[in-house]
């Protein structure tokens, strides 16, 4: 069955350094694998995803997550992080049509 | 291009009460799914439609909970009655692929 598992409940960074949020999953397949994020009080949106093109995959916001299958990983990373970053980000794993998600990770940005 | 939009945002009700929500997905999306979120459990997928069939209603927790899609723009999800621990955040979201998903800003439900 697939599982997803965010290391890291919170992660604390100062405005410009880099942000890195972990993410591993276990699949029987080959996975279709997302990042989301959510702000306060709104609803999820769609940041990245991978679905067995390049294993390097940009996404909006400046953000990036690289596809390792020998380390079953898609964590993301920001080069620089901005105050406008601070928000909750879930990592997800398709089955079939369903998306199985992670606990989630809060990221908080201090100035 | 309009996203999936959700009413009402936020719902307060009294326990025993019967809640509706809606949902209209993105034109054209074949998918459409809600979740719902809470603190102790997370993002839990409760049923999901394809061309306005439901397909898995496997997270629906029981009973009191029912779901239609009586046409491609349109969903409901309903709880009668209502009961506190039904108090979180419900999405709806849609896809064009079954894959990816795209989510609406979700109804905030309490039920006292």
């Amino acid at each position: 069955a697939q599982s997803v598992t965010q290391l890291g409940s919170h992660v604390s960074v100062s405005e410009g350094a880099l942000v890195l949020l972990r993410c591993n999953y276990s699949s029987s397949v080959p996975p279709y694998l997302f990042w989301y994020v959510q702000y306060p009080n709104q609803g999820l949106q769609l940041l990245l995803k991978y679905t067995s093109a390049a294993t390097l995959v940009k996404g909006i916001n400046g953000f990036e997550a690289e596809f390792k299958k020998s380390e079953t990983s898609f964590h993301l990373t920001k080069p620089s992080a901005h105050m406008s970053d601070a928000a909750e980000y879930f990592c997800a794993v398709s089955y079939g049509n369903k998306l199985v998600f992670g606990a989630g990770t809060i990221l908080r940005v201090k100035s | 291009d309009a996203g999936v939009i959700q009413s009402p945002r936020h719902e307060v009700t009294e326990m025993g009460q019967e809640v509706t929500l809606r949902c209209k997905p993105i034109s054209g999306h074949d998918y459409l799914f809600w979740y719902r979120q809470t603190m102790m459990r997370g993002l839990e997928l409760l049923i999901y439609f394809n061309n306005n069939v439901p397909i898995d209603d496997s997270g629906m927790p029981e009973d009191r909970f029912s779901a239609k899609m009586p046409n491609a723009s349109f969903s409901t999800l309903k709880i009668q009655p209502s009961e506190p621990r039904d108090s979180a955040v419900y999405f709806c979201a849609s896809s064009l692929d079954g894959q990816t998903q795209y989510f609406g800003p979700g109804t905030r439900l309490l039920v006292l």
